[in-house]
């Protein structure tokens, strides 16, 4: 059964950084593309950022262009969201999602992880 | 950039049925996605590509798309079916946009 898994999130100070992971299991990761969505407390979800399945193609939100960084470890079945300079409005859930090409629908979502940014 | 309007709420009787609007421009030339999401769950598919389900959705479920607006239709509501949902779609320069979300509620 497919099944994502993401950890790293915590508290952090405003300005800071933090590392998220999601691991994939039940599937074959590298053949899929892979998303992360977040979602503000009591908000609607916002997509972040995407990346290929071959590494080649990555888009990020114009919300956290040039802070966030997506890669992927396909020998290790793992996704990672670099995130640096966070801000208040990054406090959110942050969810690892598939699709199988960039533009097409979230099929099989993680659970998340909660990322507080606060003094 | 491209927006995408749904209804904050949508209340309706068990046993009815819900339409759930998402507004956007010239949306029926594009593929719309819809989630569910229960509280403190992770959204989950229930209508891809406009119209099509993933096993697993039952087919009171289901989705239509034309013109300025998508629509997804839940038959014979139950109890269960209380969430929020968000369309999706995608437009140059964003892979994925989202729906502000619509909050169903099963009176």
């Amino acid at each position: 059964q497919e099944q994502l898994v993401e950890s790293g999130g915590g508290v952090v100070q405003p300005g800071g950084s933090l590392r998220l992971s999601c691991a994939a299991s039940g599937f074959t990761f590298s053949s899929f593309v892979m998303h992360w969505v977040r979602q503000a407390p009591g908000k609607g979800l916002e997509w972040v950022a995407v990346i290929s399945s071959a590494v080649n193609t990555k888009y990020y939100a114009d919300s956290v262009k040039g802070r966030f960084t997506i890669a992927r470890d396909n020998a290790k079945n793992t996704l990672y969201l670099e995130m640096s300079s966070l801000r208040g409005d990054d406090t959110a859930v942050y969810y690892c999602a598939t699709s199988t090409i960039i533009n097409g629908e979230l099929i099989v979502w993680g659970q998340g992880t909660l990322v507080t940014v606060s003094s | 950039s491209y927006v995408l309007t749904q209804p904050p709420s949508v209340s309706v009787a068990p046993g009815q049925t819900a339409r759930i609007s998402c507004g956007g421009n010239n949306i029926g030339s594009k593929s719309v996605h819809w989630y569910q999401q229960k509280p403190g769950q992770a959204p989950v598919l229930v209508v891809y590509d406009d119209s099509d389900r993933p096993s697993g959705i039952p087919d009171r479920i289901s989705g239509s798309n034309s013109g300025n607006t998508a629509t997804l239709t839940i038959n014979r509501v139950e109890v269960g079916d209380e969430a929020d949902y968000f369309c999706q779609v995608w437009h140059t320069n964003s892979p994925v946009i989202f729906g502000g979300g619509t909050k169903l509620t099963v009176l």
